[in-house]
């Protein structure tokens, strides 16, 4: 049975038109992630969520934003989708700051 | 700062074959854990392997086995008799200070099991 759970899998949106990706979990684990993978590079950190506290890397641009309105679900907003914002979006989840984290299937966003 | 550096950045082997994953990795803190994921063709990252810092024992699942040893700072993982489903990209992370919070993932290495 899944246990992370990303929709959807295939998105596409056009250039500057915001775009809303959802991640859920059956796991009720404490900490959620939003990678970013690009073709044939390691994910990279966009931001988690502890709880609720909401932790972005510094290197993360503005137009990423998330939400998690409760412990089961996570989303990223990007507001304004760029040509180079295409990539596969990857969620997780840990039980805590120490703990493995696994992850959905991905999201891959294309951007026209 | 803390890297993590898989030389290989691609392997091809046939079946039946045993193939060693090398991962290398630095850090300054004393208190780490090192993971091994798997990303098979559909994308999806599987977890693999959790080892701390403070355990250099080694540990065998199965096909897999992984071998820390932190006087040469690696943790490579071998694949015994390969099969084609073990084709995928395997990435070597690290996170600092006993937290998952931050995984620093090596570059990853492309395995192709071939019948």
């Amino acid at each position: 049975d899944a246990m992370v759970i990303q929709n959807p899998r295939y998105q596409v949106t056009q250039f500057g038109k915001p775009v809303t990706l959802s991640c859920s979990q059956t796991l009720n684990h404490n900490v959620m992630y939003w990678y970013q993978q690009k073709s044939s590079q390691a994910p990279k950190l966009l931001f988690h969520y502890y709880d609720k506290d909401f932790n972005n890397e510094a290197d993360t641009p503005d137009n990423f934003q998330s939400r998690r309105p409760n412990t089961s679900f996570c989303f990223l907003d990007i507001r304004s989708p760029g040509l180079g914002d295409a990539a596969m979006y990857l969620c997780a989840t840990s039980r805590d700051n120490r703990a493995e984290q696994y992850f959905g299937p991905g999201t891959r966003l294309t951007v026209t | 700062a803390q890297k993590v550096t898989q030389a290989q950045t691609e392997i091809s082997v046939v079946e039946k074959e045993d193939v060693t994953l090398d991962c290398v990795y630095e850090t300054r803190d004393t208190t780490y854990y090192l993971f091994w994921y798997k990303q098979p063709p559909s994308g999806e990252l599987v977890f693999l392997i959790r080892r701390n810092s403070f355990d250099e024992q080694n540990e065998i699942s199965g096909r897999y086995s992984w071998n820390f040893q932190k006087s040469t700072s690696s943790f490579n993982f071998t694949i015994t008799a390969s099969q084609v489903v073990d084709s995928a990209v395997y990435f070597c992370a690290l996170s600092e200070k006993g937290g998952s919070e931050k995984l620093v993932f090596g570059k990853g290495m492309k395995l192709t099991v071939n019948p």
